[in-house]
């Protein structure tokens, strides 16, 4: 079956633009995970959705982001006012039932801001 | 504070040998953990498990070994072959469910 999708795979934005990135998870997946990874670095937790349900969102850095998954499937990561920092890949991972069920990851959005 | 480490950025070794990648964590209320797989332009791809019951878990040319008063595991590969070349992440399972990363480490394996 089909695996985790993201789009799109690269964004160029210029600083002050907003962005938004777009995850499908796999089909009947509950749990779906936001994690940012900055060049030459492991991946860094942002956010947490069951179902529709944001229950934890203590990894995103700032107020410019935010993120929504309103029917329970497919998720949206948006960021406001872009900053060069923001410069990142931005992974999305998904599974099956519970949050500690093994997570498979998207091929990520290569986002920069110049 | 990185609350997992792995401290080399880099291995080579020469194909069908044994790789070793090594990963050390600080918060001993860790009670799973996860390696992946990376290729460039790909998303990390799950490998092996392990749960701190355990000090030992195997799947084919792969092997997690967890030393818990170490506070430290280790990925074996052995043979190594050149399609192992990747970027392997070293993961703790936190409250939630969330995965908490190494910063990577490089392998390359040589023909």
């Amino acid at each position: 079956g089909a695996g985790v999708s993201q789009s799109p795979r690269y964004k160029v934005a210029k600083r002050g633009q907003d962005v938004a990135l777009r995850c499908d998870p796999i089909s009947g997946h509950v749990s779906l995970f936001w994690y940012q990874q900055a060049l030459g670095q492991g991946p860094e937790f942002l956010t947490y959705f069951q179902n529709e349900a944001q229950l934890d969102k203590s990894g995103l850095p700032s107020d410019r982001f935010f993120a929504e998954r309103p029917e329970g499937s497919v998720s949206t990561l948006k960021i406001q006012r872009t900053q060069q920092e923001d410069s990142a890949v931005y992974l999305c991972a998904s599974s099956s039932r519970h949050s500690t069920d093994t997570q498979y990851f998207g091929p990520g959005t290569r986002l920069t801001v110049l | 504070d990185q609350q997992v480490k792995q401290n080399s950025p880099s291995l080579s070794v020469q194909e069908g040998r044994i790789s070793i990648l090594n990963c050390d964590y600080t918060n001993s209320m860790f009670d799973y953990f996860l390696w992946y797989k990376k290729y460039p332009a790909e998303g990390p791809t799950f490998l092996i498990s392990i749960s701190s019951i355990k000090d030992k878990n195997e799947d084919g040319r792969f092997t997690v070994f967890l030393n818990k008063s170490a506070k430290h595991l280790s990925l074996h590969i052995v043979p190594s072959q050149p399609g192992d070349s990747a970027v392997y992440f070293c993961a703790a399972r936190a409250e939630g469910g969330k995965l908490i990363f190494g910063q990577g480490t490089e392998l390359s394996v040589k023909p």
